[in-house]
């Protein structure tokens, strides 16, 4: 089956520019996971729904940043203002339940703000 | 302060030798994951581990909760083993910390 999706692959954005990144996890998963990765360094949790309860948004950087997941399917992380440090790429992952299970991960979206 | 340490941060290898990553983390956990990142940015998910042992063809992945500690064996090395290598454990609660990574170039 399908994959982890995500869109746009690539966005460039002016700085003060809202964006939006989508992701389409694997159908069935109830897991979604929001994480931002600078460049050369590992990815950072940003953010865990269950099914469409954020359960932790604890990693989101500032309030300029939003995620929702409002069926429970498709997730949006949502960045207002950005700034040239939101430069990153974005990752979104999938996994099947609650407990640990193996995450399945997109292809992330490249962010560049200038 | 980093909760997950590896090392080495790059490693270079010639083809066909045994390759070992290590990864120390310093919080409870209730899975650790090791993922490889090609470049591009493709993250895959190679193993996750709350105890013992896994092998997958030929990458093996330890772990040992009492110290805290997991390996990534990599036998018989290829040219296509070389990526980024991830370790991430997961906290009691939904947090995810990740490790900056290994480096991996094998040279043919």
């Amino acid at each position: 089956g399908a994959g982890v999706s995500q869109s746009p692959r690539y966005k460039v954005a002016k700085r003060g520019q809202d964006v939006a990144l989508r992701c389409d996890p694997i159908s069935g998963h109830v897991s979604l996971f929001w994480y931002q990765q600078a460049l050369g360094q590992g990815p950072e949790f940003l953010t865990y729904f269950q099914n469409e309860a954020q359960l932790d948004k604890s990693g989101l950087p500032s309030d300029r940043f939003f995620a929702e997941r409002p069926e429970g399917s498709v997730s949006t992380l949502k960045i207002q203002r950005t700034q040239q440090e939101d430069s990153a790429v974005y990752l979104c992952a999938s996994s099947l339940g609650r407990v640990p299970y193996e995450q399945y991960f997109g292809p992330g979206t490249r962010l560049t703000v200038t | 302060k980093n909760e997950v340490e590896q090392s080495p941060q790059n490693l270079t290898a010639q083809e066909g030798e045994f390759i070992t990553i290590n990864c120390s983390y310093s919080v409870g956990i209730s899975a650790l994951h090791w993922l490889q990142q090609h470049p591009g940015g493709g993250i895959v998910s190679l193993f996750m581990l709350s105890s013992g042992k896994k092998k997958h063809g030929r990458l093996i992945a330890t772990i040992n909760i009492q110290e805290k500690h997991s390996s990534l064996h990599i036998t018989a090395s290829h040219p296509r083993d070389s990526a980024v290598y991830i370790c991430a454990v997961r906290r009691t609660g939904n947090q995810f910390y990740f490790g900056t990574g290994t480096s991996l170039t094998v040279i043919p």
